[in-house]
């Protein structure tokens, strides 16, 4: 069965350190793997995606991920993070047997200390 | 308009009422999603249109669940007679079909409360 895991409800990091939200995915075929953060009280944000290419993907607030195939993961990083990066991310999947449906993960709170 | 837009922001009702949720999807979108995103949850698929094909019924919950989407405007979800489990927030997303895969503009959604 096709599914998306983020093994942690809360991630705490404090400002200025590296930050790492887990996701790893199990599907058929090549995956199409995305981040999601939803901001407090509003919809949810395409942060970035990874379809084909280089493992190491960048995205918006300089937000990147890698992909790694041989341990199916997609895990969320930035370098350095800041207060405002506090919000929760969702981790989502490509269906493989659909060209339109998500699979998505039950999302990570990140809290971000100053 | 500049993004997706959705009415109610917020919505109480009581037990066995019915609500109609609404969203007007970004102009030139031909793909409309809807989720439910319980208290704490990730995201529940409830259905998808894409143009004037026949939408994806495949996650609505139950009978009292339907949505309407004429031609690639606005679409509104109703829930008839309400029940305490429908409580959540009600996400509606938009993408263009052919558009880059996986990425949807979402609106900030309906949150409902039944009492």
């Amino acid at each position: 069965a096709q599914s998306v895991a983020q093994p942690e409800d809360q991630v705490n990091v404090a400002e200025g350190n590296p930050l790492t939200v887990k996701c790893t995915y199990s599907v058929s075929g090549n995956p199409y793997l995305f981040w999601y953060v939803q901001y407090p009280n509003r919809g949810l944000q395409f942060l970035l995606k990874y379809i084909t290419g280089d493992n190491l993907v960048k995205g918006s607030y300089g937000f990147e991920a890698e992909f790694n195939k041989s341990q199916t993961s997609f895990h969320l990083k930035k370098p350095s993070a800041l207060v405002s990066d506090s919000a929760l991310y969702f981790c989502a999947v490509r269906d493989a047997d659909s060209n339109y449906q998500l699979i998505w993960g039950a999302g990570t709170k990140l809290i971000i200390k100053p | 308009g500049a993004g997706v837009s959705q009415s109610p922001s917020n919505k109480v009702t009581e037990k066995g009422k019915d609500v109609e949720l609404r969203c007007d999807p970004i102009s030139g979108h031909t793909a409309l999603y809807w989720y439910r995103q319980r208290l704490g949850q990730g995201l529940e698929f409830l259905i998808y249109f894409q143009g004037n094909s026949a939408p994806d019924k495949s996650g609505l919950p139950s009978d009292r669940f339907s949505a309407e989407r004429t031609g690639e405007s606005v679409s509104t979800l109703t829930i008839q007679r309400t029940q305490q489990e429908d409580s959540a927030v009600y996400l509606c997303a938009s993408s263009l079909a052919g558009g880059p895969p996986g990425e949807l503009f979402f609106g900030e959604g309906s949150r409902l409360t039944v009492l």
